[in-house]
């Protein structure tokens, strides 16, 4: 079993959909959440971060952790095309240690 | 915000050479630096991690005659592919952690080796 899950998709929406993008893990040692946007051929870029479990909300973006069922999720509301992309969940165990990276769920939004 | 940069961001080489690949944190000290390697529509692979002035740590099954890694200074690591055979050709990305920062990391923007 992988310890980190993701759905690779691909997702595809209409723009203006809410988008529901979600991680479970095995290891109850992580502590720390992220979020990371992959466009093709680039760098993964950080988007959103969470310490244990609880929401935290930046813009169109909600990040959720539910550490007694180890779930993980990202919502989207209202997608723009501009965010067609990999969605990359990567939680860690303590501040310094390795990122342990979903295999990533390819969302395309439709115009 | 943070900027790592990674350079060259594509190369091509011919069997049997070696390619280096440099990643630079640009305004904050590095004092870990992570490398990857990514193959199309899969998810990143950690190779290995590097602490400043430090070996490198690799992954069970990274090669590490291989892939050599060097981090001799707060904000730069190489990453050396010796020996390249075509089965080498990947995206490898590497990325950094602030000393300050304890949450993401910042990547760098990929390098694209093809081995002919």
């Amino acid at each position: 079993q992988k310890e980190v899950e993701q759905d690779p998709g691909p997702l595809s929406v209409p723009e203006g959909a809410i988008v529901s993008l979600n991680c479970t893990y095995s290891n109850s040692a992580f502590q720390y959440f992220m979020w990371y946007r992959q466009y093709s051929r680039k760098g993964p870029e950080l988007l959103m971060y969470t310490y244990s479990s609880g929401n935290k909300e930046d813009g169109r973006f909600t990040a959720q952790v539910d550490k007694s069922s180890k779930y993980i999720s990202l919502f989207i509301r209202d997608s723009q095309p501009s965010d067609s992309a990999t969605y990359l969940c990567a939680p860690k165990k303590s501040s310094g240690d390795k990122l342990t990276f979903g295999t990533g769920t390819r969302l395309a939004v439709r115009p | 915000g943070a900027v790592v940069s990674q350079h060259p961001s594509w190369v091509i080489c011919k069997s049997g050479t070696s390619v280096k690949i440099e990643c630079r944190s640009l305004d904050f000290q590095a004092t870990t630096m992570f490398w990857y390697r990514q193959f199309p529509k899969q998810s990143l692979m950690l190779m290995a991690t590097s602490n400043e002035g430090s070996k490198a740590t690799y992954e069970q099954g990274v090669e590490k005659d291989k892939f050599l890694i060097n981090h001799a200074s707060l904000t730069l690591s190489t990453l050396t592919v010796t020996s390249a055979h075509p089965e080498d050709s990947s995206f490898y990305i590497c990325s950094a952690r602030d000393k300050a920062d304890n949450y993401g990391y910042t990547f760098g923007s990929g390098t694209r080796l093809t081995v002919v």
